[in-house]
């Protein structure tokens, strides 16, 4: 099945611990994606990549790091989280960034973050 | 900077009613327009996209209009059910660039029986 996958699917951790999000697809797409998601806020971008070693930041980047070392994957790593990192998380992918087809992007199923 | 606005910011209507959801947007130079619903604790689903020579689109009981010329977009939902309870969101990409799209903040549409 084509899909995203994200995990943990819910994570409570103390401010300053490190951790990472895990994102997966197996679509072999081009295009991968971070968002986060608050309450009364639409999707804001937190990073995205277009390919292999290619990322950039989005609207949101502070306090947060990905990679692309190969194209599956795309983890978010939180250095030293802050309460106010608590939100709930997506990653998405698409074929390519303007994703004409009608699938349009691919989501996980998201991770609830909670920093303490 | 770009804004995609919807509303209302939620609703409720009794199964089988129909209703829409209104987007508007600022996003210039236009390129497309999505509609997804995402289900609580899921990720969004794309249900349509629309371009900028495109007036409505359909799949199934969802029906998009838009017109570009006021910058405006509308889902209906007709007959609902128990399912569609969910939040929509309007995404609009912009023509150039190709990592700019923007999310509206969804509207919250719950069903009841």
């Amino acid at each position: 099945e084509a899909q995203v996958t994200q995990n943990p699917r819910y994570l409570i951790t103390v401010t300053g611990k490190k951790l990472t999000v895990t994102c997966s697809q197996n679509m072999n797409h081009e295009y991968m994606s971070w968002y986060r998601q608050d309450p009364g806020l639409g999707l804001r971008q937190i990073y995205y990549s277009m390919n292999v070693e290619v990322t950039d930041k989005g609207d949101v980047p502070e306090g947060y790091k990905v990679s692309r070392k190969e194209k599956r994957n795309f983890p978010l790593i939180l250095e030293s989280p802050s309460p106010n990192q608590t939100s709930l998380y997506f990653c998405a992918s698409s074929p390519t960034p303007r994703s004409w087809g009608t699938q349009g992007y691919t989501f996980g199923s998201g991770t609830r973050l909670t920093v303490v | 900077k770009n804004q995609v606005e919807q509303s209302p910011q939620s609703l409720i209507i009794l199964e089988g009613k129909n209703c829409t959801l209104q987007c508007n947007y600022t996003v210039s130079p236009f390129s497309n327009l999505r509609w997804y619903k995402q289900d609580t604790g899921r990720g969004p689903v794309s249900l349509t996209i629309m371009t900028f020579s495109e007036n409505t689109k359909s799949n199934g009981r969802y029906t998009a209009t838009l017109d570009a010329d006021t910058k405006q977009s509308s889902l209906h939902i007709t007959a609902s059910q128990l399912s569609d309870s969910a939040s929509y969101i309007c995404v609009v990409s912009d023509l150039y660039n190709n990592n700019d799209m923007r999310f509206g903040a969804g509207t919250r549409l719950t069903v009841k029986p």
